[in-house]
């Protein structure tokens, strides 16, 4: 399997609502990412976590959360997102460390209403 | 700080001329580059990076120090190179930053 995969590909959620993305590799990498797409942006990085330890936090608001159960599975808790938080979530894995070639997710395409 | 400069929002060229996109860094030190591509509907994918001085889809990039550039060139445009296109920067310890994108649209 050399593909990063995401769950769900879309997600409609309200302002109270509690929802999760997750990310999945079996590529054997130890760094995995959490990044924001807006429309017509480059992407922006939100978390990082490298042998399953949060390495880099963005300054993401508390109302994102990541978890990293093992090596291959990544997670990013929601809950009490604005509208404004709507945009594409992307999940991106690398080999060793943040210094690599990172492999991207086709993404989460996440409303906020 | 722009760390990462794509000068051109959009660039439009014919099929069969040659492209250029352009990306300029700035970092004193040795930095590690890359073009990431995304298509239409598609994820985005490493397109290549400079270490490895590979042509991928026949596209080549030259890392050049003394103008802090690292622009993509492909001699012949096809219609199927029409996409987003991002050159993004490893500096030292930091992580991965992208510029803010190309969009390509090559013409029939």
């Amino acid at each position: 399997d050399t593909e990063v995969t995401q769950t769900p590909k879309h997600l409609v959620m309200g302002m109270t609502n509690k929802k999760s993305l997750k990310c999945e590799q079996h590529m054997g990498h130890r760094a995995m990412y959490w990044y924001k797409q807006k429309a017509k942006k480059p992407p922006e990085l939100m978390f990082v976590y490298s042998y399953e330890k949060l390495s880099i936090n963005e300054s993401v608001p508390s109302r994102f959360s990541p978890e990293c159960p093992n090596s291959s599975l990544l997670n990013l808790h929601l809950h009490a997102l604005q509208p404004e938080d709507s945009a594409l979530y992307l999940c991106a894995s690398s080999h060793g460390g943040d210094q690599e070639t990172q492999y991207f997710g086709p993404g989460t395409r996440l409303l906020v209403l | 700080a722009q760390r990462v400069t794509q000068p051109e929002k959009l660039l439009s060229v014919f099929k069969g001329a040659p492209v250029e996109l352009k990306c300029n860094y700035s970092y004193s030190g040795s930095p590690e580059l890359f073009w990431y591509v995304q298509y239409s509907r598609q994820r985005l994918q490493l397109l290549l990076r400079h270490i490895s001085r590979e042509s991928i889809k026949g596209f080549t990039a030259d890392l050049n120090k003394g103008e802090t550039s690292f622009h993509l060139k492909k001699p012949f445009a096809q219609e199927e190179d029409s996409a987003m296109y991002y050159c993004a920067l490893i500096m030292g310890n930091t992580p991965l930053v992208f510029g803010k994108g190309t969009r390509l649209s090559v013409i029939a």
